[in-house]
This record gives C-alpha cells, structure tokens and sequence, in this order.
C-alpha cells in the first residue's frame, strides 16, 4: 500500500502567488518524520522543511510552511510568493520510527511550474 | 560546510559490464543510505550502514552489493548490468543521534546503461 500519497501530478502557479502542494501518508507509527525535498532539473535532492509527528506547531523555513494535520495524516506543503526559481519536481517523504533505520519513502513527486 | 559527496557524478556503461559508485558522507555522520530514481520516478531506498554495518534493505537487486569503510565512506557496486539500471542513484548521509534527524544528499549519480 502505497504509503506516501501525492495526488497532484502537475500544479502551476503565478508569480508572486502562494501554492499548496498537497501530501497524505499512512502510517500506524506514533513516532514519525514528515519531509519535503525539492528536485530541480539539475536532479539534487534539497531539503525544504522538516515536521516531527510530535511537533505541535506547524513547520516553517522562510516562505516554506508546513501544514500539517496529524488526524487527517496530511502534510501539505504552502509556498508563499512563488519565484521563478521555484519551478520543480517536490517530493514528501516520511521516516517512520524514531530511530528504525532511517530511511526515507517518497512520494510520487508533483512538478510545480511558476509562471512569470 | 562540508557536503555529501559522490562519484563520478556520470557514469555509462555497456550492458553486463560492472560499475562502482562512491559516497563520501558529511563528516561525524555514521549513517548512510543509498537510493535509486528511475527516469519520472519517485527515488526508492536500496539499503544503509549504520558504523560500518548493515542496518536496513530495500529493494536492491542481488546483483546489487554495498559497504561501508572504516573511514565511514560507501561503496554501491553493480554487476551484470542491465539497461532498466539506468537511474539517478543518490547517496545520503546523517547523524543519527542528532536530535534533528535530516538525511542530507549528494548531488547523485547518473548511470546510463546502453
């Protein structure tokens, strides 16, 4: 069963406006780690923002916020002001456990295109 | 700061020949783990090392090997090649018992098997 869901293939966005990428996971886990990566053309995974299944305050890291709903295990990721820059493939990913090896199960990915 | 570091950033091969790709971890990292992206695909966990020993398996071929040396570098080696091989294959490293647990990534291996 897939295990990190995103449903939105492709998204657009104007320039200057805020987009929501959305992502459901499935876990039974108590202890869990929510993830956001950014994939541009050149193929580096970068990290984005980082939310602790316990963490009661939405993540935030500059115009990347997180937010995140434990009872409807979603984890969406707003990007506010979009930038040219900002065009990418975007992947969530999940760690289950706290320290059970630590790997990471992606997403599917949803490619973010910014129009000027 | 220092970088998860891996090579060649590009590398083809023939088909049935080997290929061996190298991760040099952030330093003071003691976890390592290797992924693979197929073309428009999402990237897959192959396996990790945790000091120097096996900690988890994904779905890495037989045909697949990897370890990780004292001085905490990894090595993915890959025989009998074949074209469905020709993927994005990222390293990743952390420090495990940081309270912060992000995987950071190299910036990944391109194999083209022909």
């Amino acid at each position: 069963a897939q295990k990190i869901t995103q449903t939105q293939p492709g998204m657009f966005v104007q320039e200057k406006e805020a987009v929501t990428l959305d992502c459901t996971y499935d876990t039974s886990d108590q202890s869990y780690g929510l993830f956001w990566y950014k994939q541009p053309s050149s193929g580096e995974m970068i990290f984005l923002i980082y939310q602790g299944s316990y963490d009661e305050q939405n993540a935030t890291e500059g115009r990347y916020s997180l937010n995140f709903q434990k009872a409807r295990k979603s984890a969406n990721l707003v990007i506010s002001a979009s930038q040219l820059g900002d065009s990418a493939m975007y992947f969530c990913a999940m760690r289950e456990g706290l320290n059970q090896g630590g790997k990471l199960i992606f997403g599917q990915g949803t490619e973010l295109s910014v129009k000027p | 700061a220092a970088g998860v570091i891996q090579s060649p950033r590009h590398l083809i091969k023939e088909k049935r020949e080997t290929a061996t790709l190298k991760c040099y971890p952030i330093p003071r990292h003691d976890t390592v783990y290797w992924y693979q992206q197929g073309p428009g695909q999402d990237p897959q966990f192959l396996i990790s090392f945790y000091e120097k020993m096996q900690s988890d398996k994904g779905s890495i071929p037989d045909r697949f090997s990897a370890q990780q040396f004292s001085d905490y570098h990894s090595e993915l080696n890959m025989s009998s090649l074949e074209l469905g091989d020709s993927a994005l294959y990222f390293c990743a490293s952390r420090r495990t018992l940081m309270a912060y647990n992000e995987q950071f990534f190299g910036p990944g291996t391109r194999l083209t098997v022909l």
